[in-house]
């Protein structure tokens, strides 16, 4: 079964610095694709970036970007210029095959960022 | 274009009871799928619809149900209501079933007591 690992329940970071958030990841499938979503405290779930195992180049989306290495089965989110808006929980997830060509998303337990100003 | 909207935002039920939950999708999407987050873990896969259609469910009982309608609208049914259904339930759209992302609206947070 697939399985996503988050072990770092709260981080903190100063203003306008990077900081890694952390996702380890457990599949026997060859095609998958990992998510990462934002969850500020009115509860929505924010999509963030996307990376497929097939794609050879990291992904990136403005200040995210996801540092991904296939072999060790992580996809660590990084986030660059940290503003104090950036302060919420970040879920990784992983893409579940379902039924013909459905899925559905496994998450992480999630991680606590905190931005100090 | 218009996001996800999710009605009410915050319900109060006592065990036992039913609840109905509502989603309207995002403009074009017609897949949805409905995840409960309990207090402080990741969201859980509910189930998911397409075109109208049940086409995916995760470990819930029969007495968590749902719709899809037409205009792509869904509904999250939960019946005999338990305490540990407390939780936040999102709902999710997409266009159609393949690795496009979930767009999630805000949630409702369900309390049973």
């Amino acid at each position: 079964a697939q399985k996503i690992t988050q072990t770092q329940p709260g981080m903190f970071v100063q203003e306008k610095e990077a900081v890694t958030l952390d996702c380890t990841y457990d599949t026997s499938d060859q095609s998958y694709g990992l998510f990462w979503y934002k969850q500020p405290s009115s509860g929505e779930m924010i999509f963030l970036i996307y990376q497929g195992s097939y794609d050879e180049q990291n992904a990136t989306e403005g200040r995210y970007s996801l540092n991904f290495q296939k072999a060790r089965k992580s996809a660590n989110l990084v986030i660059s210029a940290s503003q104090l808006g950036d302060s919420a929980m970040y879920f990784c997830a992983m893409r579940e095959p379902w039924m013909d060509s459905s899925y559905k998303l496994i998450f992480g337990s999630g991680t606590r960022l905190l931005v100090r100003p | 274009e218009t996001g996800v909207t999710q009605s009410p935002t915050h319900l109060i039920k006592t065990r036992g009871q039913q609840v109905t939950l509502r989603c309207s999708s995002q403009s074009g999407h017609n897949t949805v799928s409905w995840y409960q987050q309990a207090l402080g873990q990741g969201p859980q896969f509910i189930f998911q619809y397409y075109r109208e259609e049940e086409n995916g469910r995760g470990n819930f009982p029969p007495r968590f149900s749902g719709l899809q309608f037409p205009n792509y609208s869904s509904e999250l049914n939960v019946n005999a209501l338990e305490l540990d259904d407390s939780a936040l339930y999102l709902c999710a759209s997409s266009w159609g079933t393949g690795a496009s992302p979930l767009h999630f609206g805000n949630g409702t947070r369900l309390t049973v007591t």
